[in-house]
């Protein structure tokens, strides 16, 4: 199983839908868990951090199953702006532990 | 508000030629790292700087090498390129591990063509 694991897509969707994407990472000692996002020759950018609670931010929402080991984001209202591809991003356990990029999910939303 | 910088943002090579990415932070930042992304293949890790005087090894680190010059600043050298490394190169920056929440800052990247 690889280590974060997310569906490439693209997702199409019309604007104003909402969308989802899963993402699932295979430790489950994993601590910390980002979205980020990365439009086409970009760097990628911080959307979100995800806290155990879920977090919200604007029409933006992310959750965490710790138990099923997979962590969502939500995007309602979908803008033009939103098409890009969303980075799922995991932080391991123990002394210096560095991020896990998943391959990102690429979202193409028309007018 | 520069964040994190990286030069150069191209670059061409022929094979066995070496050079070297330059990235700076103004983000007082202990932990800086370099990334390779590659298409199909995600973001993958080449080597890290900790803090400032630590440098050790990512997923990927044949065939380079870095420096970690001062605080601000961490270079990744090739020494003598190859096809393989054709990739974009990201520079990245984050706050101590202290915080285990601490997203990474990343630079918008050196497109590097080795023929």
């Amino acid at each position: 199983r690889k280590e974060v694991e997310q569906d490439p897509g693209p997702f199409n969707v019309p604007e104003g839908a909402t969308v989802a994407f899963n993402c699932t990472y295979s430790n489950s000692a994993s601590q910390s868990f980002f979205w980020y996002r990365q439009d086409c020759r970009k760097e990628p950018k911080l959307l979100m951090s995800v806290y155990s609670s879920g977090n919200e931010d604007g029409r933006f929402t992310a959750q965490l199953n710790r138990a099923s080991q997979y962590i969502s984001l939500l995007i309602r209202d979908s803008k033009l702006s939103d098409s890009a591809t969303y980075l799922c991003v995991v932080r391991g356990v123990g002394g210096y532990s560095t991020l896990t990029f998943g391959k990102g999910t690429m979202l193409l939303v028309s007018p | 508000n520069a964040g994190v910088t990286q030069t150069p943002k191209f670059q061409v090579l022929k094979t066995g030629q070496s050079m070297t990415l330059q990235c700076a932070q103004d983000m007082n930042h202990n932990s800086m790292y370099w990334y390779r992304q590659d298409p199909g293949m995600g973001l993958r890790l080449i080597y890290y700087s900790a803090s400032e005087g630590t440098t050790d090894k990512g997923e990927v680190p044949n065939g380079y090498n870095v420096s970690r010059l001062n605080k601000r600043e961490f270079s990744l050298r090739l020494e003598s390129a190859a096809p393989s490394q054709t990739s974009v190169y990201f520079c990245a920056s984050s706050e101590t591990q202290g915080n285990s929440n601490q997203p990474q800052h990343f630079g918008d990247g050196t497109r590097l063509s080795i023929l």
